[in-house]
């Protein structure tokens, strides 16, 4: 089955400074990634996703890259803000015969913003 | 958008029994999927629930621990059976619009003692 690493798994920034998570996966036919954010106590929220046809997807200040070749993806967050401060998991999935599978989620990084 | 209705959201329980934690989604669903977050970790897949067929489970996940329901397009149950300490996790239903985006409940928070 499929097996995404993530990377750091804390991670402190300055505010204003930029954050960069990496995430590896193993299965060649995973074909969707998604970014998901998670504060204390709530549930995971999506906060951006590309699929394996696209190299680059950027919305303001998050971006997320994609090198099939290599597998493995990143999530990059410029201008940081305290309210960046969470739980990040990267995901993989792909999309089989019989629809949509569940998520393969990284062990994830938890982001700390320094005022 | 899906908006996922969760219950209970937190429980205690006594080890050896049992809990049934409901799953209602806003919309007909093809796939609903359920996931336990162990404190402080990840996200793991327990199982996909699919109507009108069993559950598919993951690799040590098994039916008789997690017997899962799926009677209609919007609604599943998740059981914890014979619980021990062990179990204490958040459970989430989750689901997905096509391909694409996951949403997920609101998590149940179970404490087993």
């Amino acid at each position: 089955g499929e097996n995404v690493e993530q990377h750091p798994s804390t991670l402190s920034v300055q505010e204003g400074d930029s954050a960069v998570i990496k995430c590896t996966y193993s299965d060649s036919a995973s074909n969707y990634f998604p970014w998901y954010k998670q504060e204390l106590g709530k549930r995971p929220q999506l906060i951006i996703d590309i699929r394996s046809n696209v190299g680059e997807k950027k919305d303001q200040r998050i971006a997320v890259t994609l090198n099939k070749t290599a597998k493995h993806f990143s999530l990059h967050i410029t201008e940081t803000q305290p309210e960046d401060s969470a739980v990040y998991f990267c995901a993989a999935s792909l999309r089989s015969g019989g629809g949509a599978d569940g998520l393969t989620f990284g062990k994830g990084t938890h982001l700390i913003i320094q005022p | 958008s899906a908006v996922i209705s969760q219950k209970p959201s937190r429980d205690i329980c006594q080890r050896g029994t049992s809990l049934t934690i409901q799953c209602q989604v806003d919309s007909q669903v093809t796939m609903m999927f359920w996931y336990r977050q162990q404190p402080g970790q990840s996200l793991t897949l327990i199982a996909t629930a699919n109507q009108g067929s069993e559950a598919t489970y993951e690799s040590g996940f098994v039916i008789d621990k997690f017997p899962i329901s799926r009677p209609n397009l919007t609604f599943s149950t998740l059981t914890v059976s014979n619980m021990s300490p062990e179990d204490s996790s958040i459970y989430l239903c989750s689901t997905r619009q096509g391909y694409t985006e996951a949403f997920f409940g609101q998590g149940t928070r179970l404490t087993v003692v």
